[in-house]
């Protein structure tokens, strides 16, 4: 297995256009994860799905913001009508369904917003 | 959501020296994980801590979780510049990352 991979690697868009990204995990992994972050933060925890389940989402995540994992493998991330303050990394991550399981990220989708 | 408050936020160092970075939060976790992120790529797990008063060493990075649970530090002994990257901690229930701390280890 190859870890998490996500694409993809850069993203440039003009303001008002929509995106989207695509996350493969590890493929034993039923965990995925979304988060976003700006330079030098932490990640910012922005949605999470069990299989094809979308369990829980940040208040972060605006409307503008979906999410999918709809055969319980990939995922994607779409953001409608981008705003400049969108402009972040995107990363994913997969992990096993156990409390403190660790997380497997990918190294990210950098979106810039112009 | 439970925060998790990292200090200091970046650390600049020569080679050689040794350094601690702390994270801390007024709510009691079950464990904490501690993740390095090095420029263009995602975090990597270093250690889940789990036990209160738990010690554990990895190489020259020594972590400690808290007797309370409520905080945890990370000390590295001799830093090399391979060590530079932003420093994680992380809740179990991964919904909740550190603010981090950004680490340069210069020549």
């Amino acid at each position: 297995d190859t870890g998490v991979s996500q694409d993809p690697r850069h993203k440039i868009t003009k303001r008002g256009q929509n995106v989207t990204f695509r996350c493969d995990p590890i493929s034993e992994h039923n965990r995925l994860y979304w988060y976003r972050q700006t330079l030098g933060q932490g990640p910012e925890f922005l949605t999470y799905f069990q299989n094809e389940a979308q369990l829980e989402k940040s208040r972060l995540l605006s409307d503008r913001f979906s999410a999918e994992r709809p055969k319980g493998s990939f995922s994607t991330l779409e953001i409608q009508r981008t705003e400049q303050g969108d402009s972040a990394m995107y990363l994913c991550a997969s992990s096993l369904a156990m409390r403190g399981a660790p997380l497997h990220f990918g190294n990210g989708t950098r979106l810039t917003v112009t | 959501t439970q925060l998790l408050e990292q200090s200091p936020q970046f650390l600049s160092i020569q080679e050689g020296e040794n350094l601690t970075v702390y994270c801390n939060s007024s709510s009691v976790f079950s464990s904490l994980q501690w993740y390095r992120q090095e420029p263009g790529e995602g975090p990597v797990l270093l250690v889940t801590v789990v036990t209160g008063g738990e010690v554990k060493k990895l190489k020259r990075l020594t972590f400690q979780f808290g007797d309370a649970r409520k905080d945890s530090s990370l000390h590295i002994t001799a830093a090399q510049p391979g060590d530079t990257g932003l420093y994680l901690c992380a809740g179990p229930s991964k919904l909740t990352f550190g603010t981090g701390t950004r680490l340069q280890v210069t020549l």
